[in-house]
């Protein structure tokens, strides 16, 4: 089993639905997460920390559930700019404090 | 504030031949970390430098890569020799320190393909 999975998708919506990403990892001691958002051909760039309690930006809803061990990220009201690759981020997964990415999701908001 | 820097942008070689990356962090950012990312795929971590000690290579392929954070500010990454499978962005990324919420600004990445 990999650290982090995600489903690559892509995830095909149109203007205005909502969509949601889940991301699994494997250890349990993991201690802080993340996602990100990146365009086609450009470099990361931080989404959103997630929190146990979960946390909410505008559009974006956050969640961890350590139960089952996966986060979640819900976006609302999906804009055409939506359109990226979201990538989940596991810190601590080998130990210490190490990010581990998973491969990303793919979204595609159509007109 | 300046962001993290990377250079060159792009890197056409041949296999077998040798290729060195630069990275300089955001001023003040004690924790360093090179990664590759191969199209379709997430960023793979290669190495992480807190400041200018290694906290973790074990997915560095040690027989052709190498790093190096002199200092404990910019860092050159070298791949001798490449293979044809070393084609990847190679990102550079950098945090303010080592807490377990480090937050990642990542330099623009160098587009690498080996012939």
């Amino acid at each position: 089993r990999k650290e982090v999975e995600q489903d690559p998708g892509p995830f095909n919506v149109p203007e205005g639905a909502t969509v949601a990403f889940n991301c699994t990892y494997s250890n349990s001691a993991s201690q802080s997460f993340f996602w990100y958002r990146q365009d086609c051909r450009k470099e990361p760039k931080l989404l959103m920390s997630v929190y146990s309690s979960g946390n909410e930006d505008g559009r974006f809803t956050a969640q961890l559930n350590r139960a089952s061990q996966y986060i979640s990220l819900l976006i609302r009201d999906s804009k055409l700019s939506d359109s990226a690759t979201y990538l989940c981020v596991v810190n601590g997964g080998r130990g210490s404090y190490i990010p581990t990415f998973g491969r990303g999701t793919s979204l595609i908001v159509h007109p | 504030e300046a962001g993290v820097a990377q250079s060159p942008r792009y890197k056409i070689i041949e296999k077998r031949q040798s290729v060195a990356f630069w990275c300089n962090p955001i001023s003040g950012h004690a924790t360093l970390y090179w990664y590759q990312q191969i199209l379709g795929q997430g960023p793979k971590l290669l190495i992480q430098f807190q400041n200018n000690g290694v906290v973790d290579d074990s997915q560095l392929p040690k027989d052709r890569f190498s790093a190096e954070r002199l200092k404990g500010v910019d860092s050159t990454l070298k791949i001798q020799p490449a293979k044809l499978e070393d084609s990847a962005v190679y990102l550079c990324a950098s945090s303010a320190g080592g807490a377990v919420k480090n937050i990642q600004y990542f330099g623009a990445g160098t587009r690498l393909s080996v012939l």
